[in-house]
């Protein structure tokens, strides 16, 4: 595998449903992010880990709740979700430096019934 | 002002035509600049970067900033119906853990 990976790719879930989205990132980066794309929205960014710390929270709701447990996964857990969250939800993974360009997985499309 | 704004088009061409997409913004202190290509069931893709004023080319493309009018274009040359994508703009500040700041986003179809 090479760059970075997200599965599921697709996931419909209820609203009472708990699932959870995992992230890959094979490029030895140290940085790992969560974002949520919905139509016609920028990128929203989520949370930013930095070596294993969260060093971002973007006022994201507590039924989203994030899990790095080292540099290269990066978990999103989630439960009693809304309609409103369904997107597509992509993880991303850079080097902390002055460059610190961002690579994305293919994201995992979810959709909340 | 939203920090960041793109054209939300979409936007639609013959092939072989000259696309010119642009994103103005608000911060002047933005220093890095991108343009990702994000294809349909796909995550975005870097493909051109670029750090404070001026051009830089690759290939057909070519990236524009313009930090006195805090613009900043992608050329397309001879468009390709591969070509056809979503295409964000995004900028950061300088700094590590800086973070990205996107455009929502345009979507372009190059017609064979």
């Amino acid at each position: 595998e090479t760059g970075v990976t997200q599965t599921p790719r697709h996931l419909v879930m209820g609203m009472t449903n708990k699932k959870s989205l995992k992230c890959e990132q094979h490029l030895g980066h140290n940085a790992m992010y969560w974002y949520k794309q919905s139509a016609k929205k920028p990128l929203e960014l989520m949370f930013v880990y930095n070596f294993k710390e969260q060093t971002e929270n973007n006022s994201v709701p507590s039924r989203f709740s994030p899990e790095c447990p080292n540099s290269s996964h990066l978990f999103l857990h989630l439960h009693t979700l809304q309609p409103e969250d369904s997107a597509l939800y992509l993880c991303a993974s850079s080097q902390p430096g002055d460059t610190d360009t961002q690579y994305f997985g293919p994201g995992t499309r979810l959709t909340v019934l | 002002q939203k920090e960041v704004e793109q054209d939300p088009g979409p936007l639609s061409v013959p092939e072989g035509a000259i696309v010119s997409l642009n994103c103005t913004y608000s911060n002047s202190a933005f220093q890095y600049f991108m343009w990702y290509r994000q294809y349909s069931r796909k995550g975005p893709e870097l493909l051109m970067y670029t750090y404070s004023s001026g051009n830089k080319e690759d290939g057909r493309f070519t990236a524009q900033v313009d930090k006195s009018s805090k613009y900043i274009s992608l050329f397309i040359r001879d468009s390709q119906p591969s070509d056809s994508a979503t295409y964000l703009c995004a900028m950061r500040l300088t700094g590590a853990n800086s973070k990205l700041t996107f455009g929502k986003g345009i979507t372009l179809s190059v017609r064979p």
